[in-house]
């Protein structure tokens, strides 16, 4: 499974767009690339999931470049609500779906 | 509808005792999977369950740790002679199907502390 790599942490403040990239160098071509989102005390949660170009539903957006070695996930006009952690995740649409967590990026978003 | 539910949300249990927690998968998912998410780390795999096959164990840390799904619904994870390593937050997540692209639901876990 492709290693991933993001940021620790990242600052924001109500209202501001939020766009966390992640690298995985080593996607494969049967890879997808899936952001979960995690509250304290709760399970991760789905956000969105995609494969190249750009994926939008009403939670967030997803850009993926053609060469797909990194991706972004946006968080328009960010709320304190939206202070949790965020995995990326890359894995094969085949076979079956164990997940592999990195640390994710904790997201702290300021009055 | 109903998500996953996990239970007990919280168990503190002495070094050396015998742990059960138990997973309600959503209804009608096929997959399950355990995970073991450590204070500040992301969730870590433990086994997966398709039905009522346990198809991969291989994050499973020791032979004191054995899950089962015997009716393909329900799941429990045991922990046998606990030691204090084994304490963190204890994740179910149940798919319909056992694809990437099928989101993983995930409960709000079991929070152990081995005293």
């Amino acid at each position: 499974l492709a290693k991933t790599t993001q940021p620790i942490s990242m600052d924001s403040y109500e209202g501001q767009e939020v766009n966390i990239t992640c690298s995985h160098n080593n996607i494969a071509t049967n890879d997808y690339i899936t952001w979960y989102q995690q509250f304290p005390s709760q399970g991760p949660r789905f956000i969105i999931q995609g494969y190249k170009t750009k994926v939008t539903n009403e939670v967030a957006s997803l850009f993926i470049p053609a060469d797909r070695k990194s991706s972004t996930l946006s968080l328009p006009r960010v709320s304190l609500s939206d202070t949790a952690v965020y995995y990326c995740l890359v894995g094969d649409i085949g076979g079956y779906n164990k997940l592999i967590f990195g640390a994710g990026t904790r997201l702290a978003v300021h009055p | 509808g109903a998500g996953v539910s996990q239970s007990p949300r919280y168990k503190v249990a002495k070094r050396g005792q015998d742990v059960a927690l138990r997973c309600d998968p959503i209804s009608g998912h096929v997959s399950l999977f355990w995970y073991q998410q450590a204070l500040g780390q992301g969730p870590e795999f433990l086994t997966y369950f398709q039905n009522e096959a346990q198809l991969d164990k291989s994050g499973l840390p020791s032979d004191r740790f054995f899950a089962e799904r015997p009716e393909g619904s329900v799941s429990t994870l045991k922990i046998q002679r606990t030691q204090q390593e084994d304490s963190a937050v204890y994740l179910c997540a149940s798919s319909f199907s056992g694809v990437l692209n099928q989101p993983q639901h995930f409960g709000d876990g079991t929070r152990l502390s081995i005293l």
